[in-house]
């Protein structure tokens, strides 16, 4: 069952500018993490928000979290053409297994 | 840091074959996931082991089966390839519950012909 969805499902700007992502899911939620693959590779992630949380930041990324809405965006801020990749958030569907479910992704591309 | 491994980064495969995919982690984790990727499909969880010989089916186990028989190592068994298993297997782990970081491995590109 798919509980995230990313949006735009592809997204192409230039370096230095922001890029923003959004991810929407249906159920109550615990935490909500963003994930990144670059091209033919494993995710990687990038940071975890709690749902008592609203908004998070590591380095050049900003994560806002709006549980009334169900929806969370990822900002990426002056970006880079190394950041050229897939986004996904993850949710954790409000159990406490270790599952996460996977949206479909935010494919970025970043011109030099 | 936390490292995941996969068998095969390409794999090709006959239709009818008996498929492998394995994957080990070196930290410990309680937790071990099997996902299959395609394009405009996201993520998709084929199973989940959250201990040794434990195992949970996820979305789409049908035509998959999982072992395992030690902490470190879940293996994914495709018991006969069909076209339609063409995909890209991505293996995790994480440490116990949801707020803990999924490690990936690079992932296995498998095509059934």
């Amino acid at each position: 069952s798919q509980q995230g969805e990313e949006d735009p499902q592809a997204l192409s700007i230039q370096e230095g500018e922001n890029a923003t992502m959004n991810c929407s899911y249906k159920t109550s939620i615990n935490n909500l993490q963003w994930y990144r693959q670059n091209s033919g590779r494993g995710l990687v992630h990038l940071i975890l928000i709690r749902s008592n949380e609203r908004e998070k930041h590591s380095g050049r990324l900003r994560v806002t979290l709006d549980t009334s809405k169900k929806s969370s965006s990822l900002l990426i801020t002056a970006s880079r053409a190394a950041d050229t990749a897939s986004y996904f958030c993850a949710t954790d569907n409000s159990g406490n297994t270790g599952k996460l479910i996977f949206g479909q992704g935010t494919t970025l591309q970043v011109k030099p | 840091d936390v490292k995941v491994t996969q068998s095969s980064r390409y794999l090709v495969k006959r239709t009818g074959e008996k498929v492998f995919l394995e994957c080990v982690q070196d930290m410990d984790h309680e937790n071990m996931f099997w996902y299959r990727q395609d394009p405009g499909l996201g993520l998709r969880l084929i199973y989940f082991s959250y201990d040794v010989k434990m195992k949970e089916k996820g979305d789409i186990p049908e035509g998959y089966s999982v072992s395992r028989e030690k902490k470190e190592r879940f293996s994914l068994i495709l018991e006969s390839a069909s076209t339609n298993q063409t995909s890209m297997y991505l293996c995790a782990s994480s440490l116990w519950d949801s707020t803990d970081t999924q490690y990936f491995g690079p992932g296995t590109r498998l095509t059934v012909l």
